[in-house]
């Protein structure tokens, strides 16, 4: 099975930071890999498909890359809405499987 | 507007069954992949399973393979999930979602005696 192995697990920042999520890929899995946001009690919410392309509605500060097996998400300028759990998904092969969440908080 | 409703959660017994609905609307159901994703609670999120448009195709996570039955109705957009031999680890958040960008609610399952 395909491991995720997402850093940090926590994240405190301060608004108007520029931060950056990270999911590592135990095998190749080109651009199958997705970028959710979940707020509590909430469902979460697509951000990012294809490793770097925007979801549909997702603000701009919002963006993905690739680096070989390194999948980062990064929001370029931290607003207070952006306070939330993030998790990246590999839809490669089956399993998929989830990154362990990064818990952003303002610091 | 696209829409996916669970339903069917609740409360029951170690080794007891359940049946998980997911009823859609809003886009062409039977043109699209659905996975069942699940949610501990204060975990992470995991997934448990997935089906072809079409059921020709079906994937589970090892966690719920041999228990979990996926299915799908598209006469009716529906999709379900069967749960047997259910166990206190199967308590979670239970979501539908399509390999869109849609996700419903959540239908919560607890899983004790």
């Amino acid at each position: 099975d395909i491991q995720m192995t997402q850093s940090p697990s926590s994240l405190p920042a301060s608004l108007g930071d520029r931060v950056t999520i990270t999911c590592r890929a135990s095998q190749d899995i080109g651009n199958y890999l997705r970028w959710f946001q979940q707020k509590p009690g909430k469902s979460p919410r697509l951000m990012i498909y294809g490793a770097t392309n925007l979801a549909a509605g997702v603000p701009s500060r919002f963006s993905g890359s690739r680096s070989g097996s390194d999948y980062s998400l990064t929001i370029s300028s931290l607003e207070s809405e952006d306070m939330a759990d993030y998790y990246c998904l590999q839809s490669k092969e089956s399993p998929y499987t989830f990154g362990a969440g990064t818990k952003l908080e303002l610091k | 507007e696209v829409q996916l409703v669970e339903s069917g959660g609740g409360l029951v017994k170690p080794g007891s069954s359940l049946k998980l609905s997911c009823v859609a609307s809003g886009f062409t159901f039977s043109s699209y992949g659905m996975h069942w994703i699940r949610q501990a609670p204060k975990k992470g999120l995991e997934w448990i399973a997935l089906i072809y448009y079409d059921s020709s195709n079906k994937y589970y996570a090892d966690s719920v393979k041999g228990r979990f039955t996926i299915s799908r109705d598209n006469s009716k957009n529906t999709l379900y999930l069967e749960m047997n031999s259910l166990r206190s680890e199967d308590t979670a958040m239970y979501y539908c979602a399509n390999s869109g960008d849609a996700w419903g609610q959540g239908a919560s399952v607890t899983v004790s005696s």
